[in-house]
């Protein structure tokens, strides 16, 4: 059975940073790119970034480009997102999902607030 | 950016079809694919690539479309199938979801 299991979150205040790890497990985790999505309060999905099978390449939007990084331990079957700088309006829960340019195996996420 | 518009909600009967529709800014071939969320839950993938019923997924659902305009149907409508739906793109980067439609009983 896939699962991905989503960790680190917390309270943080506004322009630190925080770390969420993602353990996955029942898949080779190496064949695939993997993904962030996060979901505000109350809100839709917004797809956070990106990370190829090797981790040479990540993609990222405007809005954390700079901010997040997207890394990944194949030997670990781990998935990380280190986040600085972080605003207000990072406040989300954050899901690892596994990419097949779709999404088809999602974590139950973990919630991020930044507040002072 | 491709930005995709779905409508905020339908109110639906059991046993009724609903058709929940997804237009995006641009061209995105069949690279669109459906997710379901329940309240309190990881969204849930239900469509892949415009068409494809993902593994587990009940016939009741199905998907069309390509180009701008897709749609994904639920033919009936069982009560478990209220949640939230949403759309996404993957044709271009930055991926992109739409705003996500409310199902809702009459």
């Amino acid at each position: 059975e896939v699962q991905l299991v989503e960790s680190g979150g917390g309270l943080v205040q506004p322009g630190r940073s925080l770390k969420l790890s993602c353990a996955a497990s029942g898949f080779t985790f190496s064949n695939y790119y993997m993904a962030w999505v996060r979901q505000a309060p109350k809100k839709g999905l917004e797809w956070v970034a990106t990370i190829s099978t090797s981790g040479s390449r990540t993609y990222y939007p405007d809005s954390v480009k700079g901010r997040f990084t997207i890394s990944r331990d194949n030997a670990k079957s781990s998935l990380y997102l280190q986040m600085n700088s972080l605003k207000s309006e990072d406040t989300a829960t954050y899901y690892c999902a596994r990419l097949g340019g779709f999404m088809d195996a999602w974590g139950q996420g973990a919630s991020v607030t930044v507040s002072s | 950016d491709t930005v995709l518009t779905q409508s905020p909600a339908l109110a639906v009967s059991l046993g009724q079809r609903v058709t929940i529709s997804c237009r995006a800014s641009k061209s995105v071939s069949t690279y669109m694919h459906w997710y379901q969320q329940k309240s309190g839950q990881q969204p849930k993938l239900l469509i892949y690539s415009a068409s494809n019923l993902e593994s587990g997924v009940p016939s009741r659902f199905s998907g069309s479309g390509s180009g701008t305009d897709f749609t994904l149907t639920i033919d009936p409508v069982e009560a478990d199938d209220i949640a939230n739906y949403y759309c996404q793109q993957s044709n271009e980067l930055p991926y992109t979801f739409g705003a996500g439609t409310k199902l809702e009983l009459k």
